[in-house]
């Protein structure tokens, strides 16, 4: 059974650092990996999606990796905002019949403060 | 971009009672939905898989006689709670994979969650 887990839980960082959120996975023959981000009481937004293939993604000021023999991923933001507070989801997408599942970790809550 | 809306946005009902909540893919058409429950400050939890025009496949542990889901179109899923107990209360997620041709291959989207209090 496939098992995510997010360190840290919580993160509170100054504006303007540069920071990353970990991600590690028990299985490596995952199908695809997804960074979302949470607000409170919100919905999810996805952030980015890196396929089983690709070893890392890019929007803005955000970059995720993916180390899948090792079982790991990161979130990497640049230049972090106030608007970046937020919990950010990491989910596993493994492999069906009719496409990809996702396991979610437990995620990390980041605070920016001005 | 491809978009997922829920129905309500919040609902309070009284134990006993059973509650429907409804998920649209407004843009592009889905196949298969999954339905999460997330209790406060916990990750997301699958519930089941909704598939168009076939019986949903439950997650071990979750009654399927007391989470109904029903997928009639390639638009809409819905998820009734039938005889709601406060242990029900929690926030409702549903999700939508979008296989249409031109987009991210797999890429599930969110809805913006339904948030369910049962007093």
């Amino acid at each position: 059974k496939q098992e995510v887990t997010q360190i840290p839980a919580a993160l509170s960082v100054p504006e303007g650092e540069n920071l990353v959120l970990n991600c590690s996975f028990t299985d490596s023959a995952i199908y695809n990996l997804q960074w979302f981000r949470q607000d409170p009481g919100k919905g999810l937004t996805s952030l980015l999606l890196i396929q089983s293939s690709q070893r890392e993604q890019t929007s803005g000021r955000l970059n995720a990796s993916l180390d899948k023999s090792s079982g790991r991923s990161t979130l990497y933001i640049a230049a972090s905002q106030p608007g970046d507070s937020a919990t950010y989801l990491c989910a596993v997408g493994a492999q069906e019949t009719s496409g990809s599942r996702l396991t979610f970790g437990e995620g990390t809550q980041l605070t920016v403060n001005p | 971009g491809a978009v997922v809306s829920q129905h309500p946005s919040r609902v309070i009902c009284k134990s006993g009672t059973s509650v429907k909540i409804e998920c649209r893919s407004l843009d592009f058409q889905a196949t298969t939905m999954f339905w999460y429950r997330q209790f406060p400050k916990q990750s997301l939890m699958l519930m089941a898989t909704s598939n168009e025009g076939s019986k949903a496949t439950y997650e071990q542990g979750v009654e399927k006689d007391k989470f109904l889901i029903n997928h009639a179109s390639l638009t809409l899923s819905t998820l009734t709670v039938t005889s709601a107990h406060p242990e029900d209360s929690s926030f409702y997620i549903c999700s939508a994979r979008d296989m249409g041709q031109g987009t991210l291959w797999d890429e599930q989207y969110f809805g913006p969650g339904t948030r369910l209090t049962v007093t």
